[in-house]
Order: structure tokens, then C-alpha cells, then sequence
């Protein structure tokens, strides 16, 4: 099946830093999506980008699904995007369904 | 629109005791899938739902674990008897389904969670 890469695997940042996370997949996907697991426990949907570049506040991200790679930046960090960031693909050979498959995540860590 | 919604948000049990886990997914869709995240390790798939039939359910680790999805609505995932390796935060997620739009490329929304303790 389908690897999925996240690095790195942790960050520490102060606050007002930027940051860039990096998801590599081992093979050609058609949905990408983004998440952010905060400290409780929640799991927020942050893009669904499976090509091309979105922007949502200080956050944006850029899929280049040729090159099997998709970037996640955080501009002027704030102590509340602290938690995991997670890569998920969706394996298009994986035919019994659609679900999909998660990376192990970066964890970030903004102190003030 | 109603985001997918799950319950109870934290449940504590003893060994060997049951939980059910509920989720109602957004109102139309058909997919439904089931995730847990153990021990701060990875988000495991546990299994997916199309409308009321199991479409995957290769991620169920054993046969303590029962989900259900009658009517094709909400869903409940038990686990009976609880273990202690069962503790974790279990999501449920759900997508458009065929005939909506291309769901193969559709995104998940996943609720809240269900954070799980077992004692």
C-alpha cells in the first residue's frame, strides 16, 4: 500500500516564527488532505488540497502530486497551533474503499 | 450544515466493561469511516461504511470491536470487553457517497472524537 512521510517528525518554535512541514507519498494519490489534532484531542480539517496551493489565514499549502509531495506552512505561529499536523492520502489502489491513510504526523510546539 | 457529531466526548470504563460509541454523520452522506488514534501513534483506519453495509472493515483489530450503521444513518462502534490497549481518542468521519458528486476525491469530515480511557 501506499507510504505516507511526514517530517519532521517534531518542531519546536517560538512564537511568531514560521514554519514549513513536509508530507511525501510513495505513490500517485487523488485526495490529499491537511488536519491539525489541537492538545484536546479534536481533529480540524485544514485543506483539502490534492494539487495546487490554498491559503486560509496564516496558513497555506501547496500539493505537487507529480513530485509526490505536499507542504504545509504556518506563518507567525501562535501558541494555539500547538498539537499534530497530520498528512492523510487516499491510496487510489486501495479498492475496497476510500477511506484515508494518515502519516504519523508532525508534532509543533509554539512556546510565547 | 451539521459538522459530524460524536458522543459521549470522553468515557471512562474499568476493564472488561462495554462502551458504544456513536456518531451521526453530515446529514446525506453516505460514506462513514471509523479511525483511532492509540497511545499517541498514528490515525488507524478501523473501517468504512457505504449507507448501511460494510464497505472495508480490514482495519478492525479483533472481535471485541462491533460496528454497526443500521439504517444506513448514525453509526455505533462497541467494544466488548474493553481492554487496556483499547484507550485512545476513536474519530468518526464521513464523505458524499456515489451519485453525489465524484466521492472517490471527496474530503473527510471528522468530528470531535471520542476520547476512551480504560482503567
Amino acid at each position: 500500500g501506499i507510504q505516507v512521510e511526514q517530517s519532521p517528525p517534531d518542531l519546536i518554535l517560538q512564537e511568531g516564527a514560521n514554519s514549513t512541514l513536509r508530507c511525501n507519498f510513495s505513490d500517485s494519490v487523488n485526495n490529499l488532505q491537511w488536519f491539525h489534532q489541537n492538545p484536546w484531542g479534536q481533529l480540524i480539517n485544514l485543506f483539502y488540497i490534492p494539487s495546487g496551493t490554498k491559503q486560509n489565514g496564516r496558513l497555506s499549502a501547496t500539493t505537487v502530486a507529480t513530485e509526490r509531495y505536499s507542504l504545509l506552512y504556518i506563518s507567525s505561529s501562535q501558541t494555539t497551533d500547538s498539537g499534530v499536523y497530520f498528512c492523510a492520502v487516499r491510496d487510489p489502489l486501495w479498492q475496497a474503499g476510500t477511506a484515508l491513510i494518515f502519516g504519523k504526523g508532525t508534532t509543533l510546539s509554539v512556546s510565547s | 450544515e451539521a459538522g459530524v457529531t460524536q458522543f459521549p466526548s470522553h468515557s471512562v470504563i474499568e476493564k472488561g466493561q462495554t462502551v458504544t460509541l456513536r456518531c451521526d454523520p453530515i446529514s446525506g452522506h453516505d460514506n462513514l469511516y471509523w479511525y483511532r488514534r492509540v497511545m499517541g501513534k498514528e490515525i488507524k483506519f478501523l473501517l468504512h461504511f457505504v449507507k448501511e453495509s460494510k464497505q472495508d472493515e480490514s482495519g478492525m483489530p479483533n472481535n471485541r470491536f462491533l460496528a454497526e450503521r443500521t439504517g444506513g444513518t448514525y453509526s455505533t462502534l462497541k467494544v466488548q470487553p474493553a481492554e487496556l490497549e483499547d484507550s485512545g481518542v476513536y474519530f468518526c468521519a464521513s464523505s458524499q457517497g456515489l451519485g453525489q458528486s465524484n466521492s472517490y476525491n471527496s474530503p473527510l469530515h471528522f468530528g470531535n472524537g471520542t476520547r476512551l480511557t480504560v482503567t
